[in-house]
């Protein structure tokens, strides 16, 4: 079957990083994706991998690296309103979007 | 502004029922995607739409029906509602009918339904 693991939940500092890992297993792979939800909104889109490497936009970069399954996203000089859930999906080879369960990251003071 | 309109915001419904979400959209975008979203999982295709007058099944299409007569609205429509349908259900959009680069998804709101 086709997963996506991410952890549940995360606690990080304000003005710290933190990292938020996701390994998948899918049947083939067409490009991951990083969704930021803030509760009880929708999600927003954050960033888009498919080839290895890490791509940078402002605080947040994505990492990919397919041979292992395996991405993560980080944040960089962590702000109250980065508290969110953190949402990896990963586009099969149907091009269907698998998603994970998401990432619930706090950020305290 | 443009974006994607869902309606209702919220609703609670007896078992049984029959509800339709409604889900417009002015960006022209050419695929409608429909998924439910419940604590603990990843999001949930339920049906989707590549282009008006098309649709498809997507992960869990039982107890839901839908249709795209033009490229604005997508409604969803629960024939029965069942307690096992309560969650969260979000619209979303993309410009692409097939998938092509990043075809990023837009979403709606979202419709939180209870089903009691």
């Amino acid at each position: 079957g086709q997963n996506i693991d991410q952890p549940t939940e995360m606690t990080a500092t304000e003005g710290a990083i933190v990292q938020i890992n996701c390994t998948y297993q899918t049947s083939g792979f067409n490009g991951l994706f990083w969704y930021q939800q803030h509760a009880g909104e929708a999600p927003t889109f954050l960033s888009y991998n498919v080839l290895d490497g890490l791509e940078e936009k402002g605080r947040f970069s994505s990492f990919l690296s397919r041979s292992k399954g395996y991405s993560y996203l980080l944040l960089k000089e962590l702000q109250m309103k980065d508290s969110a859930s953190y949402l990896c999906a990963v586009r099969d080879s149907n091009y269907q979007l698998i998603w994970g369960a998401g990432t619930k990251l706090i950020i305290k003071p | 502004i443009a974006g994607i309109t869902q309606a209702p915001t919220s609703q609670i419904l007896a078992a049984g029922r029959r509800m339709t979400l409604r889900c417009t959209q002015d960006m022209r975008h050419n695929a409608m995607y429909w998924y439910r979203q419940d604590l603990g999982l990843g999001l949930r295709l339920i049906h989707y739409s590549n282009t008006a007058g098309t649709t498809g099944k997507g992960e869990v299409p039982d107890g839901y029906s839908v249709s795209r007569a033009n490229t604005d609205d997508f409604p969803l429509t629960l024939a029965s509602a069942v307690p096992s349908q309560t969650s969260v259900y979000f619209c979303a959009t993309a410009i692409g009918g097939e998938p092509s680069g990043a075809n990023v998804l837009t979403f709606g709101a979202g419709s939180r339904l209870t089903v009691l």
